[in-house]
C-alpha cells in the first residue's frame, strides 16, 4: 500500500480537463515540496512538476498542479492522445527522511 | 550536469543477494546536503521508495525492507551501492538510483532491470 493515495484511474476526452488527486499527511505533502512523474509505457518515469507547481524545462504549460494543506492535484487541460500515461505524485517524507509516492493513476484519452 | 548510472546482474536467483551500484558524475557525491538513494519498480506496479544514504554515512530505509537492505557509499569511486538480500521473485523490479532531498529536486538514473529466477 503507498503512503501517498491517488485514483487508480482517470479519463477524459481530447481537449477536456482532467484533474488527478493526491493525498498525503503532515509529515509528507504537508510540509515539503510535492512532485508529479509522467510515465509513458514501457519508458522511465519523468518529471512533470516540481516543487508543487514548477515546470521543468519542455514540459508544456497544458500541465499545472497545485498543493493545499496535505493534499494536491495535478491538472491536464487541452488533452491530447500522447498524454495517456501513469501518473505519479511524490514527496518527501521527514518521518521516514525518504521520498515516498502515490500508488500511480493510469489516464485514459477516451 | 549530473548522471547517475546503474549497473549489477540483471538476473539473479532466488535466496540470493541482489547487488547494484550507482557511479555519479557531474557532482560530488560527499556533499552533505544531498541523499543518495533507491527506487524501484516492479512490472506492471507503482513505484516504491528503498532506501537512502546521507553523508555517507547515515541511512534511512523502507520499514517493508529495512531487514534486507544494506545502501552504502564509495567517496573513491563516486559511487553508492545498494544490497538486497534473500530476494524472491516479488524482488524482480526496475531498480533507479537517484539524488533526493527534502527540498531538493530529485535526480534519477535510467534504472536498470533485475530479474529474480532460477
Amino acid at each position: 500500500q503507498s503512503v501517498l493515495t491517488q485514483p487508480p484511474s482517470a479519463s477524459g476526452t481530447p481537449g477536456q480537463r482532467v484533474t488527478i488527486s493526491c493525498s498525503g499527511s503532515s509529515s509528507n505533502i504537508g510540509s515539503n515540496y510535492v512532485y508529479w512523474y509522467q510515465q509513458l509505457p514501457g519508458t522511465a518515469p519523468r518529471l512533470l512538476i516540481y516543487s508543487n507547481n514548477q515546470r521543468p524545462s519542455g514540459v508544456p504549460d497544458r500541465f499545472s498542479a497545485s498543493k493545499s494543506g496535505t493534499s494536491a492535484s495535478l491538472a491536464i487541460s487541452g488533452l491530447r492522445s500522447e498524454d495517456e500515461a501513469d501518473y505519479y505524485c511524490a514527496a518527501w517524507d521527514d518521518s521516514l527522511s525518504g521520498q515516498v509516492f502515490g500508488g500511480g493513476t493510469k489516464l485514459t484519452v477516451l | 550536469q549530473l548522471q547517475l548510472q546503474e549497473s549489477g546482474p540483471g538476473l539473479v536467483k532466488p535466496s540470493e543477494t541482489l547487488s547494484l551500484t550507482c557511479t555519479v558524475s557531474g557532482d560530488s557525491i560527499s556533499t552533505n546536503s544531498y541523499f543518495w538513494g533507491w527506487i524501484r519498480q516492479p512490472p506492471g506496479k507503482g513505484l516504491e521508495w528503498i532506501g537512502n544514504i546521507y553523508y555517507g554515512v547515515t541511512t534511512y530505509y523502507n520499514p517493508s525492507l529495512k531487514s534486507r537492505v544494506t545502501i552504502s557509499v564509495d567517496t573513491s569511486k563516486s559511487q553508492f551501492s545498494l544490497k538486497l538480500s534473500s530476494v524472491t521473485a516479488a524482488d524482480t523490479a526496475v531498480y533507479y538510483c537517484a539524488r533526493l532531498g527534502k527540498w531538493l529536486v530529485p535526480s534519477w538514473g535510467q534504472g536498470t532491470l533485475v530479474t529474480v529466477s532460477s
